[in-house]
């Protein structure tokens, strides 16, 4: 079945560091693809969708391009803020155009970023 | 928009007590809803699918009886965990979805529940 499979944490940065967090996807039709970020003691918030293959979401200087080749959906930041430290979810929606489909998260990333 | 609004944020009460927990969609109408657990450090867990009017649909090993989903209208849906016990206690997201798979799910803040 279709599954997300994303960077072991924890991901300790520095201030000002460049991010990567990795995520790889399998699905048999066309999924959309999401990353949601989880702040402590919070349910989960969109960060950024893209929907087909070469689009780019983007969401508050963080990136990740539908890359149907590698089948990935990379997250990026440039410059990492202390305020980004919280547990970031890649997924993906398993039937694009059915009512039924759901959302199949990654295991999750939990990121610190130190001042 | 697409404001999720869970409630209540924490409950802690004692074993053999039905706990319920409401899911408001505040700014739109959710074609789906959705109810999840996480347990500590893990991913979410989905435990049920509903639509307004009709039955949810629980996920494999998932208790209907134990975890009962009512979704009365397009903007509430309510999850009561019956006879509650300790190993109930986690956190419950809920979230809700506009139209088709291809929209994001919007989620709550989540519900702490703890049984003494």
């Amino acid at each position: 079945g279709d599954s997300v499979t994303q960077m072991e944490g924890p991901v300790t940065l520095s201030e000002e560091a460049f991010l990567t967090i990795n995520c790889t996807y399998t699905a048999t039709g066309y999924p959309s693809l999401f990353w949601y970020v989880q702040y402590p003691g919070e349910g989960l918030q969109l960060l950024l969708k893209a929907t087909k293959a070469d689009d780019k979401g983007s969401n508050k200087g963080f990136e990740a391009t539908y890359r149907k080749e590698t089948t990935s959906f990379h997250l990026e930041k440039g410059s990492v803020q202390v305020s980004d430290s919280a547990v970031y979810f890649c997924a993906l929606s398993d039937a694009r155009y059915s009512s039924a489909s759901k959302i199949i998260f990654g295991s999750g990333t939990r990121l610190s970023i130190r001042p | 928009g697409a404001v999720v609004s869970q409630h209540p944020s924490r409950v802690i009460c004692k074993s053999g007590t039905s706990v319920k927990i409401e899911c408001r969609s505040l700014d739109f109408q959710a074609t789906t809803m959705f109810w999840y657990r996480q347990f500590p450090k893990k991913s979410l867990m989905l435990m049920a699918t509903s639509n307004e009017g009709s039955k949810a649909t629980y996920e494999q090993g998932v208790e209907k009886d134990k975890f009962l989903i009512n979704h009365a209208s397009l903007t509430l849906s309510t999850l009561t965990v019956t006879s509650a016990h300790p190993e109930d206690s986690s956190f419950y997201i809920c979230s809700a979805r506009v139209g088709q798979g291809g929209h994001p799910q919007h989620f709550g803040d989540g519900t702490r529940l703890s049984i003494l």
